[in-house]
């Protein structure tokens, strides 16, 4: 069954440097997300990619984040400068069309130190 | 905004109980909505859906029922099981207004035997 792909699973970083997190969504999926879940909090849409533009983003989405399809396989999520509160859980999602059933990747685990 | 509340957990059973975690939503228009299950280390999962009112989403035992009355989403299952521990997660898509899932803050299962 086809799934969604991340890495790193862990990342470990100082406060400051950026982070890239990658994503391979479901080859045949058009829609691409990010969420992310503070170690005990609700899960948080951050952004949403479509046609090699974003088509939504929340408020959490600042000038510090920004997300790229690079080629046809990749997607990903770059955290400019990262601060202590962006450690959370990452999480990639892709599904075949807007409105449709999202699947998620497994997470990467950012820890900003 | 459009929002999603669960019940608070954790919630602790015996195998073989009935379970019922409840799930209410705020939306405007009709959204579709989505119970997503996260086991231990691992990502979120689909666990069923409902796209309509008065829709039954069901898998692998678990029931919920897509309630306009009463804006509730409820999941059931009749008989738990051990390998049911889990974190699980209400969650709605706005239709034709968006893509982001919106989620509820999660209710943590445990089944012993």
């Amino acid at each position: 069954e086809p799934e969604v792909t991340q890495t790193p699973s862990h990342q470990v970083t100082q406060m400051g440097q950026e982070v890239i997190l990658r994503c391979v969504p479901i080859s045949n999926h058009l829609y691409f997300y990010w969420y992310r879940q503070i170690l005990g909090q609700k899960v948080e849409f951050l952004v949403s990619f479509y046609n090699n533009e974003i088509s939504e983003k929340s408020e959490i989405f600042d000038d510090q984040f920004s997300v790229e399809r690079p080629d046809g396989s990749n997607f990903t999520l770059k955290i400019r400068s990262t601060k202590l509160e962006d450690s959370a859980m990452y999480f990639c999602a892709s599904s075949e069309s807007d409105g449709e059933t999202q699947y998620f990747g497994p997470g990467t685990r950012l820890l900003v130190l | 905004g459009d929002s999603v509340t669960q019940m608070e957990g954790p919630v602790t059973l015996s195998e073989e109980a009935f379970l019922t975690i409840n799930c209410t939503y705020t939306a405007t228009g009709y959204p579709s909505l989505f119970w997503y299950v996260q086991y231990p280390g691992e990502g979120l999962q689909l666990l069923l859906k409902a796209t309509k009112a008065d829709d039954k989403g069901s898998n692998k035992g678990f029931e919920a029922t897509y309630r306009k009355e009463t804006t509730s989403f409820h999941l059931e299952k009749g008989s738990v099981q051990v390998s049911d521990s889990a974190v699980y997660f209400c969650a709605l898509i706005r239709n034709q207004a968006g893509t982001a899932l919106i989620f509820g803050k999660g209710t943590t299962l445990s089944v012993s035997s």
